[in-house]
């Protein structure tokens, strides 16, 4: 079946401008994950909905950012007033019930440039 | 916190032979669950292999295996036959048991071991 897809695959946006990166997770996955990848910080977590609420949004790193899912489904991370320091590729993951053992499938990403 | 570390930024190893990639964890809780993440240049993560902490079986996914040292807090990875398919980043990963509660069943990512195959 289909996988987590992301889109767009690329995004470049002028700093103070607002983007939208949308995630849809597999069907009928109800846990889904929003991480980030950047070449000074790693692979970091960004937030975590189980359904439509998220339980973890420990890290987003600021409130420029933040993130939605609906019908349980696709998921749309939001970040405002872009700053160059969000440039990154930004992944996004789901897992059947979001137990420990649970295996997380990732989408391809997100490149999120910002210029 | 809980933290992941990979020391070797890189390594490489010669088609057909054996690699093994170093992953260390600091913990203080006794359940947990560890992962090991492949990245492609496509940029998709594939999970190669995953152990439970209670289990003291190390775990095994064909030419993949793990070494888990609990009081160690070791989990190292090794590709027997390595293939040319096999280059990418490695990712080792951290993830908290529900038995501790909280509402987090978050990734902690180690930064990663890049693995050039030679021909």
């Amino acid at each position: 079946g289909a996988g987590v897809s992301q889109s767009p695959s690329n995004k470049v946006t002028e700093k103070g401008k607002d983007v939208e990166l949308r995630c849809d997770p597999i069907s009928g996955h109800t846990a889904l994950y929003w991480y980030r990848q950047s070449l000074g910080q790693g692979l970091e977590f960004l937030i975590y909905f189980q359904g439509n609420s998220a339980p973890d949004k420990s890290g987003l790193p600021s409130d420029r950012f933040s993130a939605e899912r609906t019908g349980g489904s696709v998921s749309t991370l939001t970040i405002q007033r872009t700053q160059q320091e969000d440039s990154a590729v930004y992944l996004c993951a789901s897992s059947v019930t979001g137990g420990g053992f649970d295996e997380q499938y990732f989408g391809p990403g997100t490149r999120l440039t910002v210029t | 916190a809980q933290t992941v570390t990979q020391s070797q930024p890189e390594m490489s190893v010669q088609e057909a032979e054996t690699v093994t990639l170093s992953c260390t964890y600091d913990t203080s809780e006794s359940d947990y669950y560890l992962f090991w993440y492949k990245q492609p240049p496509s940029r998709q993560m594939i999970l190669v292999i995953r152990q439970e902490a209670y289990k003291q079986q190390n775990a095994t996914e064909n030419r993949f295996s793990v070494n888990f040292q609990k009081a160690a807090k070791s989990f190292s990875l090794k590709i027997s036959d390595s293939q040319l398919g096999d280059a990418a980043m490695y990712f080792c990963a951290y993830r908290t048991s529900p038995y501790y509660g909280g509402a987090t069943n978050k990734l902690i990512f180690g930064t990663g071991t890049l693995l050039a195959v030679q021909p």
